[in-house]
């Protein structure tokens, strides 16, 4: 059973635009939420995080949204641009004696087109 | 600061054999954390180290074993490899494992090892 679910494989953007990535679990025991990027031939970068009490927090362009009870959460990024190109995943984790295990999704491949 | 190190970078290797895999995290980090990344898949969760002890394990075979040294460096090993070992193995870092605030708890990624098994 996946825990982490990132339903969309694919995703194509004016640059410009916003992007909107979506990620599901399914555990109700995830208390903290992180996004990354991958780009090829790199391991993942991280982006922005969320913890569990919260429902939003923003970081320059990138937005994290936390729906609990409908346990979905969504990366914003306003303006897109091509360098935002790249693989992005979805990690969860469950209690801070937990902080190093992650739970990932399979990832979101976006493409921001000039 | 130097970031995560992973060595080697590639590998090739046939069935039956065993591999040895490195990991030099960030200085002061004193977490290290492995995971296999397959084709299609995302990263799935091999184990976590701290202070030399494994903390956490994932669903993987006791083929998969790992270890940590004094110093923070960390070693993964595969005995008796399958087709299916074939992935990217990835080593992640962090501060700390427990205790702290929660940035603290940010895992920075090395580059991985890109493993084929013929």
């Amino acid at each position: 059973d996946q825990q982490v679910k990132q339903n969309s494989p694919s995703l194509s953007v004016q640059e410009g635009r916003i992007s909107i990535l979506n990620c599901d679990y399914t555990n109700s025991m995830f208390d903290y939420f992180l996004w990354y990027k991958k780009y090829p031939a790199e391991g993942p970068t991280f982006l922005i995080s969320i913890s569990s009490i919260k429902d939003k927090n923003e970081d320059g362009r990138f937005t994290v949204f936390l729906n609990k009870s409908a346990k979905h959460l969504s990366l914003h990024i306003v303006p897109s641009q091509p360098g935002d190109s790249a693989v992005y995943f979805c990690a969860a984790r469950c209690g801070n004696t937990n902080a190093g295990k992650s739970t990932f999704g399979d990832g979101t491949t976006l493409t921001v087109k000039p | 600061k130097a970031g995560v190190t992973q060595t080697p970078r590639y590998l090739i290797k046939t069935r039956g054999q065993q591999v040895t895999l490195s990991c030099s995290p960030i200085s002061g980090h004193r977490s290290v954390s492995w995971y296999q990344q397959t084709p299609g898949q995302g990263l799935q969760f091999l184990f976590e180290y701290f202070s030399e002890t494994q903390r956490n394990k994932g669903n993987f075979p006791g083929r998969f074993s790992g270890r940590q040294f004094s110093n923070s460096r960390s070693e993964m090993n595969v005995s008796t490899l399958e087709l299916g070992d074939s992935a990217l193995y990835l080593c992640a870092s962090s501060l700390v494992a427990s205790g702290g605030a929660l940035k603290a708890y940010t895992q920075y990624f090395g580059p991985g090892t890109r493993l084929t098994v013929l």
